[in-house]
Order: C-alpha cells, then structure tokens, then sequence
C-alpha cells in the first residue's frame, strides 16, 4: 500500500481564496484524522471521521473549515475564505480498527500539506 | 477530558549516549494505548513505539524502550545509543482504544532532540 496520500505537498494562496487539502487513506481504514500543526499550537485535532462519518469536529476553528469523506478512499479539507493565521500544515491520518475494539491503533499520517496564505 | 503534557520543549543528547524524553497523560479509563512518534525534518510522522495499558511489560523496539508507570501516568521515552538521525520532535501521545465518539489520537506538545556528534 502507498500510504496515506495528500495533495498537494504546498500550497500558497492570497487572503480570501478556497483552498480545498486533499486526502486519499490507506485501503481498508476506517478512521480519518485531519490535524494541524503550528509552531504555537503543535498538533490540533480537527476533525475526525469513523466510517465516512464526522464522529467529532469541535476541534473545527470555525465556519470557514469544512471537511467532507463522499467515501471511504477520500476526503477533503476546505478554506474558504482563507486567511494567513491559516497558515500551518494540515496532516490527514488513518487507522483501522476491528468491530468495537481498536486494533493496528496507531494512525498512519500522510506527508502533510504546508500551507502558506499571504 | 483526556490530556498529554510533554514538559520538555527541547532536550540535547550526545551521540551515542542515551536520553530520556519524558510525557505525562491525565485520563479516568483504565485500558488504553499510548504511543510516541517521531517527527524529522522531512516532517513524516513516523510511529516509534506503542504501548498497551493493560499490558505490565515495558515495549521495547531496537534502541528505543519505554518506562510504563500506570499508576503514576507516566510514560517516558529512553532511546539508547543515540545516533545523528534521531534529531527530531518527539510526540507522545494517547488513545483510547474502544473508539466511537472517543477515537481520536490526542498529542503532546512534542519534544524537540537534538544529537551532537
């Protein structure tokens, strides 16, 4: 398997424009991880998705984030509008976990988008 | 809510010395995992070790070994023979392994090694 894979590796944007992070899991996992990492705030939670479902998105800053899973091989990470305190890289993981116990439970993380907003 | 504390930001090693990064986490449950990851430059999350709450025996994987302390909630990273590509962040971090509304890795604030030759 390739990994988890996101696209694209860099992204720079003005202020106002939709950036839209890109995720394909590894095949067979069932959860999905979207993190944040800044100098200031190390690694956020953003959302997490179990079975294409968001099971928790409180850590979501606010309404200009979107994210979607349409199915179990992809899902999306949106900004609009974007603005430069956006600016961090944005980790997609997954894991696979086995009926009501979570097994293999570590998350496998994609390379990361580093995005810049000017 | 469940938290990890990380309360080293940096730590120094000298090659082929051994080190200890320490975590701290806070949780009610009694079964759970716990893991560090590495994290270099190329920026990749790379998992390192993991742990089992349940399990007493401390994981060891080559040079890296844990000290598993339950009862204290301490879970401290020692890696040994230290080599120039173990510079890097180190994150601890916990799960909660039944996952549902619970599932999500929480992380550390990271540890940032650095390796003299």
């Amino acid at each position: 398997d390739a990994g988890v894979i996101q696209s694209p590796r860099h992204e720079v944007t003005e202020m106002g424009q939709e950036v839209t992070l890109r995720c394909k899991p590894i095949s067979g996992h069932d959860y999905l991880f979207w993190y944040r990492q800044t100098m200031m705030r190390g690694l956020e939670l953003l959302i997490y998705f179990n079975n294409n479902v968001p099971i928790d998105d409180s850590g979501m800053p606010e309404d200009r984030f979107s994210a979607k899973m349409p199915n179990a091989s992809f899902s999306t990470l949106k900004i609009q509008p974007s603005e430069p305190r956006d600016s961090a890289v944005y980790f997609c993981a997954s894991s696979l976990s086995w009926g009501q116990r979570v097994v293999n439970t570590e998350a496998f993380f994609g390379q990361g988008t580093r995005l810049t907003v000017v | 809510a469940q938290t990890v504390t990380q309360s080293q930001p940096e730590m120094s090693v000298q090659e082929a010395e051994t080190v200890t990064l320490s975590c701290t986490y806070d949780t009610s449950e009694s079964d759970y995992y716990l893991f560090w990851y590495k994290q270099p430059p190329s920026r990749q999350m790379i998992l390192v070790i993991r742990q089992e709450a349940y399990k007493q025996q401390n994981a060891t994987e080559n040079r890296f070994s844990v000290n598993f302390q339950k009862a204290a909630k301490s879970f401290s990273l020692k890696i040994s023979d230290s080599q120039l590509g173990d510079a890097a962040m180190y994150f601890c971090a916990y799960r909660y392994p039944y996952g549902g509304s619970q599932g999500n890795l929480i992380f550390g604030k990271g540890t940032k090694l650095s390796v003299k030759p």
